[in-house]
Order: C-alpha cells, then structure tokens, then sequence
C-alpha cells in the first residue's frame, strides 16, 4: 500500500517568512496529491490540491509543486500570518481520491509574532 | 460552512453498548468514507462506499460495521468498542469514482470516547 513521509513535524517561523512542507510517497500509481490544515478541534479542510498532471499550482499565498519522477511534493505558503498557525497534512491518493486518502503524519506549524 | 453533518457531535459509552455514527451530505456526491483520527495522528482510512457499495474495508475489526441507506447517507454501528476504540471518526464525500481527481470533503467529526 502507500506510504506518506512528511517533514519537519514541527515547523517555526517568524511571522511574514515564508514556511516550506515535504512530502514523499512511495506508490508511482497515486495521482492526487491535496493537502489538509487542521486547527484544534475542527475538522480538516483542503487548503489546495494537485494532479499528477500538473507540476506547480498556486493559490494566492499558498503554492503546491509536485515531482512524479522523485514522488516528491511539498507545500509553500508565503507571507505567513498568524491565522496560518495549525497542523497541515499532506496525502495521495491512486484514483484521484476516491480510493481514500493515505496521509502524512503531519506537520505542525507555528507563526511566531 | 461544513456541507458534510455529523452527528452526534460527542459519544460516550460503555464497552457493552450499541450505538451509531450518522453522516449526511446533500452535494450529489456518490462516495463517502469514514476515517479514523487519534489525537496528534492522521485520520487513517476504515471505509469507503462508491455508489452506495461497500468498495473498501481497510482491515477494520467487525465492531465497526458501515452502512450506507441511500446516496445521501452513511452510518457506522458500533458494537461492543474497546477503550483503545475512543477517537475522533471523520465521515468525507466526494464526488466519485468515475468523476477522478475531486478533493473529499470532510464533517467536524464525533468525539467518541468508551468507558
């Protein structure tokens, strides 16, 4: 089955830097790839997505880049904010989601003012 | 807005109780999923049901039986848990299989904690 590798688990950065999230996953057949923030105690909600088709999208502050031939992706998020402060998942998936999702084991971001 | 509802929002029983999860969504989505999450975990995958067919068991112990009524509906019976059984449990939907690469939308969950 598929295996998610996320890194770092715990990320810091200043407030307005920029924050970087890596993922890798080990099934060369998974072709979806969305990314998850959870605050405490809610729900998790995507915050963007990608398809093995595409290699970067965008989405104001927030970018994901995928590289089928490494099975990398990572999440880049821009100007953080204060709000930005949660614990992000990566995941994939092989049909496109809805075979489930396999995720990370997490990151938890803090912004420091 | 959550568009996926879960109820109830917490649950406490017993080891020897009998009770159900519900999850209801009105977006047309033709598949739907329970996930488990235990606290500082990801949620991990139980089940998936495409077309109101069960198409995905991950191993999960006959305690947890799904049932999914109409396209609208999912439920998961509980029998007989187990402390180690207390987590959150997330119900999701998507669109579907044949509709390939749409994002799984997820409800707040229910705190389920055995006694």
């Amino acid at each position: 089955g598929e295996n998610v590798e996320q890194h770092p688990s715990t990320l810091s950065v200043q407030e307005g830097d920029s924050a970087v999230i890596k993922c890798t996953y080990s099934d060369s057949a998974s072709n979806y790839f969305p990314w998850y923030k959870q605050e405490l105690g809610k729900r998790p909600q995507l915050i963007i997505d990608i398809r093995s088709n595409v290699g970067e999208k965008k989405d104001q502050r927030i970018a994901v880049t995928l590289n089928k031939t490494a099975k990398h992706f990572s999440l880049h998020i821009t100007e953080t904010q204060p709000e930005d402060s949660a614990v992000y998942f990566c995941a994939a998936s092989r049909w496109g989601g809805a075979d489930g999702l396999t995720f990370g084991k997490g990151t938890h971001l803090i912004i420091q003012p | 807005d959550t568009e996926v509802t879960q109820t109830p929002k917490h649950l406490v029983m017993g080891m020897t109780n009998k009770k159900s999860l519900k999850c209801e969504q009105h977006m047309g989505h033709r598949a739907m999923y329970w996930y488990k999450q235990k606290a500082k975990k990801p949620p991990e995958l139980m089940f998936v049901y495409s077309y109101e067919k069960l198409s995905i068991n991950e191993s999960v112990p006959s305690r947890f039986s799904p049932e999914c009524p109409n396209s609208s509906l999912l439920n998961l019976h509980l029998h007989a848990l187990q402390p180690e059984d207390s987590a959150l449990y997330l119900c999701a939907s998507s669109l579907g299989p044949l509709n390939s690469n749409q994002p799984q939308h997820f409800g707040d969950g229910t705190r389920l904690s055995i006694l």
